[in-house]
């Protein structure tokens, strides 16, 4: 069993939908969970971080941790085409290493 | 300022061959990381370098070698290419462990084909 497990998608939706990706995971020792956003045939980049439980909002993107269920979830509001993307889980525990989920693509349609 | 740069940015080789992949970092970030990337699996750091003069196995070295050949540059080797190694290699950096606060930076990656 994966540590993280993430839906590859894709999703699609039109624009201006709610959009709403998820994460579970194994480890109860990961305390760091990120949110990257990856266009096609580039890097990844850091979308949104949170530390233990709880909810933060930046924007039209909202993070949201539940240890209990061990349950991450990512939502987009209002969403636009230029959100088209693969969106990558990854959570830490501290120190040097991530663990990523396979991340689920994305496409908003105009 | 260029963030993380990789090169080259594809190569195909044939099994048994080596090669070395290159990246650099211009933002003084005391650790690097090389990850690879396959479907359904995600990214899998092969090894990282905490600050220079030191290298650690990460979730998949089998097969790899990386020198740290100062802050700027950390280089990953594969001495005999296999087929199992076509992949996407990223390379990453930041200024101290990986968690937040500390965002890793990611290069554009490479795309290796070994036939």
């Amino acid at each position: 069993q994966k540590e993280v497990e993430q839906d590859p998608g894709p999703l699609s939706v039109p624009e201006g939908a709610i959009v709403s990706l998820n994460c579970t995971y194994s480890n109860s020792a990961f305390q760091y969970f990120m949110w990257y956003r990856q266009y096609s045939r580039k890097g990844p980049e850091l979308l949104m971080y949170t530390y233990s439980s709880g909810n933060k909002e930046d924007g039209r993107f909202t993070a949201q941790v539940d240890k209990s269920s061990k349950y991450i979830s990512l939502f987009i509001r209002d969403s636009q085409p230029s959100d088209s993307a693969t969106y990558l889980c990854a959570m830490s525990s501290g120190g040097f290493k991530t663990i990523f989920g396979a991340g689920t693509r994305l496409f908003v349609k105009a | 300022n260029a963030g993380v740069t990789q090169t080259p940015k594809f190569q195909v080789l044939k099994t048994g061959q080596s090669m070395t992949l290159q990246c650099a970092q211009d933002m003084n970030h005391n650790s690097m990381y090389w990850y690879r990337q396959d479907p359904g699996m995600g990214l899998r750091l092969i090894y990282y370098s905490a600050s220079e003069g030191t290298t650690d196995k990460g979730e998949v070295p089998n097969g790899y070698n990386v020198s740290r050949l100062n802050k700027r540059e950390f280089s990953l080797r594969l001495e005999s290419a296999a087929p199992s190694q076509t992949s996407v290699y990223f390379c990453a950096s930041s200024e101290g462990p990986a968690g937040p606060p500390n965002e890793q930076y990611f290069g554009p990656g490479t795309r290796l084909t070994v036939t």
